[in-house]
């Protein structure tokens, strides 16, 4: 069972604060990797997506991604009210599963004024 | 340009009735997929299209059948439904060009299975 686990919440980050958002996974040969917002009651729309190691930065989004760790991570920079959202780690497998994307379980994040 | 579409937007059925749910892309993308998202859950593969004439098996395929009724078409039926089936159902399309390949989501049916 491929898996992907995202670091437990609610995360709560008071306004302008960094939120930091965490996903691993455990197939090896998982080649690309997404980060989703979801609102409340809306679907999944695309942040970013990261496929080499090291950092990729988006306006006030950093995608972070270490594939000796199986790690990947989302920085949120001064965090805002309407970031609160659910965020979706996904992972893209590769070889005869690719685009068959494998979901963690979501971390809801709320960032207060 | 609706992006992908999906109807119903809710549902409400008894266990054993039947029903599908449509969805619709125009994007002109190759690549169609059925998820259902339970609640604290991510969201779970049921079943996918990667090209027209194509389907293959997700995550949790049991007690669904899909039918690819042409690029833009991919529909989601459950034959006889069951209160574990209550959900909610997103449709999503992409174009699988590579590895920054992206699925774009629908709004979702909200399915309730009493």
């Amino acid at each position: 069972q491929k898996e992907v686990e995202q670091n437990s919440g609610p995360l709560s980050v008071p306004e302008g604060a960094i939120a930091s958002l965490n996903c691993t996974y455990s197939d090896q040969g998982s080649q690309s990797f997404f980060w989703y917002r979801q609102y409340s009651g809306k679907s999944p729309e695309l942040i970013m997506f990261i496929y080499s190691n090291g950092d990729k930065e988006d306006g006030r989004f950093t995608a972070q991604l270490n594939k000796a760790s199986q790690y990947v991570s989302l920085l949120i920079r001064d965090s805002q009210p309407s970031d609160s959202a659910t965020y979706l780690c996904a992972v893209n497998p590769g070889g005869t599963s690719y685009g068959k994307l494998t979901f963690g379980q979501g971390t809801i994040l709320t960032v207060h004024p | 340009n609706a992006g992908v579409t999906q109807t119903p937007k809710f549902q409400v059925l008894k266990t054993g009735q039947s029903m599908t749910l449509q969805c619709a892309q125009d994007m002109n993308h190759n690549s169609m997929y059925w998820y259902r998202q339970d609640p604290g859950m991510g969201l779970r593969l049921i079943y996918y299209s990667a090209s027209e004439g194509t389907t293959d098996k997700g995550e949790v395929p049991n007690g669904y059948n899909v039918s690819r009724l042409n690029k833009r078409e991919f529909s989601l039926r459950l034959e006889s439904a069951a209160p574990s089936q209550t959900s909610v159902y997103f449709c999503a399309s992409s174009d699988l060009a590579g590895l920054t390949d992206t699925q774009y989501f629908g709004p979702g049916t909200r399915l309730t299975v009493l």
